[in-house]
């Protein structure tokens, strides 16, 4: 398996504009969580699916911010209007189970600059 | 609300010697921790998972503790490596068990 993949690796983008940002699962992981990783407030979970179902999404940190799972094998995290402060590394991650016996497979992240 | 506390300060050591991370946590009781390296412009990968009754797992040159009454982990790296430079971030269950809280994580840098 190719492990987590995300895209794209890095965006740059307008202060205002639509950010998209794509993640692929490993197949057969029925978890996918959302982080965002900046140097102050380090790895903050956003979002996560169970089966394609969104399960928690409290730490999704304003109505700007909107993820969607349409399949098992396909998520996106958008957010509209983009403001400067959003900026930081975007991780996708997944896994078999949520529970204690298995651990996080993470993508490479994409990294948002939003000037 | 449940805290996770890493030292914040990097931990540089001489190849060779014995590394040891400590994780705190207050504010609840996990059933389980785990902990993570990072790789500058990569995402976390995991290393171990310990549970509450286990007080000490171990894989290969790494060693973690879990101490329930202290709520500690302590993470080692025996005979350390350059190659084991890295930020190291360790991983508790939210209060309802189904995803994971993530400290801000401890950078080690080992020296030749």
């Amino acid at each position: 398996d190719a492990g987590v993949i995300q895209s794209p690796r890095h965006e740059v983008t307008e202060m205002g504009q639509e950010v998209t940002l794509r993640c692929k699962p490993i197949s057969g992981h029925d978890y996918l969580f959302w982080y965002r990783q900046t140097m102050m407030r380090g790895l903050e979970l956003l979002i996560y699916f169970n089966n394609n179902v969104p399960i928690d999404d409290s730490g999704m940190p304003e109505d700007r911010f909107s993820a969607k799972m349409p399949n098992a094998s396909f998520s996106t995290l958008k957010i509209q209007p983009s403001e400067p402060r959003d900026s930081a590394v975007y991780f996708c991650a997944s896994s078999l189970g949520g529970g204690p016996n298995y651990g996080y497979t993470f993508g490479s992240g994409t990294r948002l600059t939003v000037v | 609300s449940q805290k996770i506390e890493q030292n914040s300060e990097a931990l540089n050591i001489q190849e060779g010697k014995t590394a040891t991370l400590t994780c705190n946590y207050t504010n609840y009781s996990p059933a389980y921790l785990q902990w993570y390296r990072q790789d500058p412009g990569r995402g976390p990968v995991f290393l171990l998972l310990i549970r509450e009754n286990e007080k000490e797992k171990r894989k290969e040159r790494l060693k973690v503790t879990f101490d329930t009454t202290l709520k500690q982990s302590l993470f080692h790296i025996t005979a350390s490596q350059p190659a084991d430079s890295a930020t190291y971030l360790c991983a508790l269950p939210n209060q309802a068990g189904t995803a994971l809280i993530f400290g801000k994580g401890t950078t080690l840098s080992v020296s030749s």
